[in-house]
C-alpha cells in the first residue's frame, strides 16, 4: 500500500528561526492537508492543497504541492512558542483514501 | 469547514468492560471516520461510518470489537467492546466538509483501560 514519509521525525529550534519539514510518498496523491496537533486536542486542519504545483499560505505558515504530485513540504516562518506541537501531513489518492504521515514534533525555545 | 465534538474526552475503564463514544458534527456530512492514535504515534484509520448501512472496516479492525453506528448524517458512535490495556489510545471523528478533499477531526477521546 501507499506510505507516506515525513521527515524530520523531530526538531529543536530557537524562537524566531524558521522551519521546514516534508512528506514523501511512494504514489500520487490528489489532495495534500497539512496539520498541527497540540498535547490533549485533535488534529487542526492547517493548510490544504489541490493542484500539483500549489503554493499556499496561512499567516507565517506556506506549504506546496510538489509538482510530481509525490511530496509536499510546509515551512514556518519566524517561530514562536506556541509552534510547539506536532505537525501531520496527509495524503488523498484517486479511491479518496487517506494516509497520514508520522510526524514532526516541533519544539521551540525562547 | 465543521465543528465536530465528541464525548467523553477522556475515560478510565476496567478491563472487560465496555465504552461507547459519541461523535457529532454540526452540520450534515456524508463521509465519517474513526481513528486510533497511539500515544507518539500516527493515526490509523479504524473504519469509516455509513449512513444507514453497516461501516467499513480497515485491516486488523472487526465488528465484533469496534461496533459502529451512524443512525443519521450528523453523528456516529464507535464502541470499544471487552476492552483490555492494548486498547489504550486516544479515538479520533473525523469527516469530510468542502467537498470530498478536506478532513476534519474532532477533540478525541482519551482512554485509559486499567
Amino acid at each position: 500500500g501507499q506510505q507516506l514519509n515525513q521527515s524530520p521525525q523531530s526538531m529543536f529550534i530557537q524562537e524566531g528561526e524558521d522551519v521546514s519539514m516534508n512528506c514523501t510518498s511512494s504514489s500520487i496523491f490528489n489532495t495534500w492537508l497539512w496539520y498541527k496537533q497540540d498535547p490533549g486536542e485533535g488534529p487542526v486542519l492547517l493548510i490544504a492543497l489541490y493542484k500539483a504545483g500549489e503554493l499556499t499560505s496561512n499567516g507565517r505558515l506556506t506549504a506546496q504541492f510538489g509538482i510530481t504530485r509525490k511530496d509536499s513540504f510546509l515551512n514556518i516562518s519566524a517561530s514562536i512558542p506556541s509552534d510547539v506541537g506536532i505537525y501531520f501531513c496527509a495524503g488523498r489518492n484517486n479511491f479518496n483514501k487517506f494516509y497520514f504521515g508520522s510526524g514532526t514534533k516541533l519544539n521551540v525555545k525562547p | 469547514s465543521a465543528v465536530i465534538s465528541q464525548k467523553p474526552s477522556r475515560d478510565i475503564c476496567q478491563r472487560g468492560t465496555s465504552l461507547t463514544i459519541q461523535c457529532q458534527v454540526d452540520s450534515q456530512v456524508t463521509m465519517m471516520f474513526w481513528y486510533r492514535q497511539q500515544p507518539g504515534q500516527s493515526l490509523t484509520l479504524i473504519a469509516t461510518a455509513n449512513q444507514g448501512s453497516e461501516a467499513t472496516y480497515e485491516s486488523g479492525f472487526v465488528i465484533d470489537k469496534f461496533p459502529i453506528s451512524r443512525p443519521n448524517l450528523t453523528f456516529s458512535t464507535l464502541t470499544v467492546s471487552n476492552m483490555s490495556p492494548e486498547d489504550s489510545s486516544i479515538y479520533l471523528c473525523s469527516s469530510l466538509a468542502g467537498g470530498p478533499e478536506t478532513q476534519y477531526f474532532g477533540p478525541g477521546t482519551r482512554l485509559l483501560v486499567l
